[in-house]
């Protein structure tokens, strides 16, 4: 089955303690992508990545650190959490970013307290 | 600055139809999609829009005007498992995702 699979799906973590949310693909796609998503506000981009070593910052990048090292896999990396990152957060894999479909995992929702 | 504007929340009655819609102001436009998202689930992909006009999936249809900066999400047969938040997503001229905040599709029986 085509899926994007996260881990884990709920995180409670303290302020400074280093995370990291995996993310893994088993559709071959080059393009791989992980969001936030706030009440009231839509899906902010925080980093993305084309292929395999190239990745670039989106809107809210700061805090937040990522690696593509393999094709299917694209893990986000909190290196010092803080209280304004508590958020529900999305990976997400497209065949060709921007003008195809994107699937995204089933979400983490993360709590710093 | 880019911007995409959906109305906050709608509410509709089973059974009848009911339209979601979405301005836009982007730089450059290569598409248009809309997802389905129920609550504290994943995004699903419900269409793709690149051109102007109409396009039908079932109950659903997108309607796109890139003159007019302008797209629709139309829901016929209104079930209860629409209850969901639809997302309407631009492509940039960058090739980059411009989401708006969604609306929240409230069916009531």
């Amino acid at each position: 089955e085509a899926q994007v699979t996260q881990n884990p799906r709920y995180l409670i973590t303290v302020t400074g303690k280093k995370l990291t949310v995996t993310c893994s693909q088993n559709m071959n796609h080059e393009y791989m992508s992980w969001y936030r998503q706030d009440p009231g506000l839509g899906l902010r981009q925080i980093y993305y990545s084309m292929n395999v070593e190239v990745t670039d910052k989106g809107d809210v990048p700061e805090g937040y650190k990522v690696s593509r090292k393999e094709k299917r896999n694209f893990p986000l990396i909190l290196e010092s959490p803080s209280p304004n990152q508590t958020s529900l957060y999305f990976c997400a894999s497209s065949l060709g970013w921007g003008v195809s479909e994107a699937f995204f995992g089933q979400g983490t929702r993360l709590t710093v307290v | 600055g880019q911007n995409i504007d959906q109305p906050t929340e709608m509410t509709a009655t089973e059974g009848a139809i009911v339209q979601i819609n979405c301005t836009y102001q982007t730089s450059g436009f290569n598409g248009l999609f809309w997802y389905q998202q129920h609550a504290g689930e994943a995004p699903t992909f419900l269409s793709y829009n690149v051109l102007d006009g109409l396009e039908e999936k079932g109950r659903f249809s997108s309607f796109l005007s890139r003159s007019k900066g302008y797209s629709y999400l139309l829901l016929k047969e209104l079930q209860m498992k629409d209850s969901a938040s639809y997302l309407c997503a631009v492509t940039d001229s960058n090739y980059q995702l411009i989401w708006g905040a969604g609306t929240k599709l409230i069916i009531k029986p």
